[in-house]
């Protein structure tokens, strides 16, 4: 059964840094990952979307990455903003094509 | 136009009342699905459309009822709900009509339910 874990569950961290967040996933079998912003009570934006047969993906200031045979993926923010905060979810498309998620990261970026 | 729209954004009903949520996208996804997301916890499938037949009802418990009326819309229609049904209600849509996520999924901003 795939499992995503996100660590760390909650990261604070000053204007200006360059940050990583983690996933890891249990099973590789995976049609693709995705990288989702959450709000406060609000929808879910979708970042980033890395197919298994890609490395990496770029959209501005963010950087996802996937290792497949590790199951490891990360998304990497650069200069971080205060706008920046919120909880940021990985999610998997296993075997069975189902959307499996990860509990997310609450990230704050203090001014 | 990468958006998915959903009405209303908060609905706050009785356990007796009948209500309908909505969610519209003109993307031509051919894919589109429900989720249920209570606080702190990721998003919980319920229903996927697939060429707006349903495909996929993970038990969801019949007091709610989902109607595609055609491609661009999804409809999800409340009846009798309990308290524990409340809950933020995300519409999503993608473009693989297939319902298996093999596309980017975009999301609506949610109806945040409150069964009193």
């Amino acid at each position: 059964k795939q499992e995503v874990t996100q660590i760390p569950a909650a990261l604070s961290v000053p204007e200006g840094e360059n940050l990583v967040l983690n996933c890891s996933f249990t099973d590789s079998a995976i049609y693709n990952l995705q990288w989702f912003r959450q709000d406060p009570g609000k929808g879910l934006t979708s970042l980033l979307l890395i197919q298994s047969s890609q490395r990496e993906q770029t959209s501005g200031r963010l950087n996802a990455s996937l290792d497949k045979s590790s199951g490891r993926s990360t998304l990497y923010i650069a200069a971080s903003q205060p706008g920046d905060s919120a909880t940021y979810l990985c999610a998997v498309v296993d075997s069975n094509y189902q959307l499996i998620w990860g509990a997310g990261t609450k990230l704050i970026i203090k001014p | 136009d990468t958006e998915v729209t959903q009405t209303p954004k908060h609905l706050v009903m009785g356990m007796t009342n009948k209500k309908s949520l909505k969610c519209e996208q003109h993307m031509g996804h051919r894919a589109m699905y429900w989720y249920k997301q209570k606080a702190k916890k990721p998003p919980e499938l319920m229903f996927v459309y697939s060429y707006e037949k349903l495909s996929i009802n993970e038990s969801v418990p019949s007091r709610f009822s989902p109607e595609c009326p055609n491609s661009s819309l999804l409809n999800l229609h409340l009846h009798a709900l309990q308290p524990e049904d409340s809950a933020l209600y995300l519409c999503a849509s993608s473009q693989d009509g297939t319902g298996r996520m093999n596309t980017e999924a975009f999301f609506g901003q949610g109806t945040r339910l409150t069964v009193v």
